[in-house]
């Protein structure tokens, strides 16, 4: 069992350019989420996805998008980056359709630079 | 959204020490958890605690979920250098899950 992995490990990218972070869980959770972790600001919820097909909004999901084609894959756009967008980005996910989802497994993060 | 409160905010600490870190919230919750994040990594499951009063230990640490259910505290006994990291308090809320802002703890051997 790889857990939950993220790619790429790491990326610079000049302002306005776009990108994609892939998040892949081989533990058949339900719920996938993409956190930003920020010096002093702990980690803050940018979306998550309670199934494949589905999307929510988090608590700072302005200037990215997501999608959950498949259940064992959660993808975060960049569509035009800026440098307030620097930051390491998690990706976690937890629990089955029958059983309680509060425990989180997450990924190694992307650290993201945008110049 | 929920606020929690964790502190301290940091922590430096001998090798061998005992260690004690909570978090507050003015909300109740059903869930606390708790976190470790070493440098360079994802943060890692400790604990988790889903009855109000529980006491739960893993290893060297306990952590307990308060009876009114708007706070909990980690302890970390012994403490050893590779205690070292920041650890988060979670609280959950659906499916979705809100963390403090973290303590780092530095151990010197």
């Amino acid at each position: 069992n790889a857990g939950v992995t993220q790619t790429p490990k790491f990326r610079v990218l000049k302002t306005g350019q776009s990108m994609t972070l892939l998040c892949a869980q081989d533990m058949n959770h339900e719920y996938m989420y993409w956190y930003r972790q920020d010096p002093g600001m702990g980690l803050r919820l940018i979306h998550y996805s309670v199934g494949e097909g589905t999307t929510a909004k988090g608590e700072v999901p302005d200037g990215y998008n997501v999608s959950r084609l498949k259940k064992q894959n959660f993808l975060l756009g960049l569509e035009s980056a800026a440098p307030s967008q620097t930051s390491v980005y998690f990706c976690a996910s937890s629990g089955h359709r029958d059983t309680p989802s509060y425990e989180q497994y997450f990924g190694p993060g992307t650290r993201l630079t945008v110049t | 959204g929920q606020q929690l409160n964790q502190s301290p905010q940091s922590m430096f600490i001998q090798e061998g020490e005992d260690v004690s870190m909570n978090c507050t919230s003015s909300s109740i919750f059903n869930t606390w958890l708790w976190y470790k994040q070493d440098p360079g990594e994802g943060p890692v499951l400790l604990i988790a605690l889903y009855k109000a009063g529980e006491l739960t230990s893993n290893g060297r640490l306990t952590a307990q979920f308060g009876t009114t259910r708007k706070d909990s505290f980690l302890n970390i006994s012994a403490s050893i250098p590779s205690d070292v990291g920041i650890y988060f308090c979670g609280v959950t809320s659906g499916s979705r899950l809100t963390f403090g802002e973290g303590t780092q703890l530095t151990v010197n051997p």
